[in-house]
């Protein structure tokens, strides 16, 4: 089945710590998107790619990292800079053509500090 | 910036009533996109309706349907024949060409 696959699920981190969210997806889609949802704040936009080696930041992207090596991979990096980490992450990705701005969500991953 | 706005946090219906739910935008661009996402108890985004602006006519997805105003900026939706599934946070989002805008949701809540 395609799809979006975001992991883990649940992400625990340590102070100090740098942690990765893995998103990758089979649907053959260009562009793919990083947000962040924290309760009463809706979606926000942290980075977003529209093709392989190339990204850009979103509206919070201080204290993030990105890269896009492969067109069906987008990891997000949450480093230690980022102080506030505690959120639920949602990767999403856009398909070129007729339905180009539809964006299709991963199930997402709820980051927690320890 | 464009920004949209969600007025109603939280919004109730009865099951099989109709609800509507608020979203206003702003932008000076003529052609964009606008969309509604539903957002259940599993956190899984769900496209529940797309509009397009440079259609007059209103897009409609069976129980779901938006009223449309491009001269007011506004962009209700309207769930009929409520049902239990229909409880969830509901985004609002503008797009044109630059990654999708979100309002902060309404969150809503089916009563049987």
């Amino acid at each position: 089945d395609g799809g979006i696959t975001q992991s883990p699920k649940y992400l625990f981190r340590k102070e100090g710590q740098n942690v990765t969210l893995s998103c990758e997806q089979n649907l053959n889609h260009d562009a793919m998107y990083w947000y962040r949802q924290d309760p009463g704040q809706g979606l926000r936009l942290i980075y977003y790619s529209q093709i392989v080696n190339d990204f850009q930041k979103g509206d919070i992207a201080e204290g993030y990292s990105v890269s896009r090596e492969k067109k069906e991979s987008f990891p997000l990096t949450v480093t230690s800079a980022q102080k506030n980490p505690t959120a639920f992450y949602l990767c999403a990705s856009t398909p070129e053509g007729a339905g180009q701005n539809i964006q299709y969500f991963g199930a997402g991953t709820r980051l927690s500090v320890l | 910036a464009q920004t949209v706005t969600q007025s109603q946090p939280e919004m109730s219906v009865q099951e099989a009533e109709t609800v509507t739910l608020s979203c206003t935008y702003d932008t000076s661009e003529s052609d964009y996109y606008l969309f509604w996402y539903k957002q259940p108890p599993s956190r899984q985004m769900i496209l529940v309706i797309r509009q397009e602006a440079y259609k007059q006519q209103n897009a409609t997805e069976n129980r779901f349907s938006v009223n449309f105003q491009k001269a007011a900026k506004s962009f209700s939706l309207k769930i009929s024949d409520s049902q239990l599934g229909d409880a969830a946070m509901y985004f609002c989002a503008y797009q044109v060409w630059t990654p999708l805008v979100f309002g902060k949701g309404t969150r809503l809540s089916v009563i049987a």
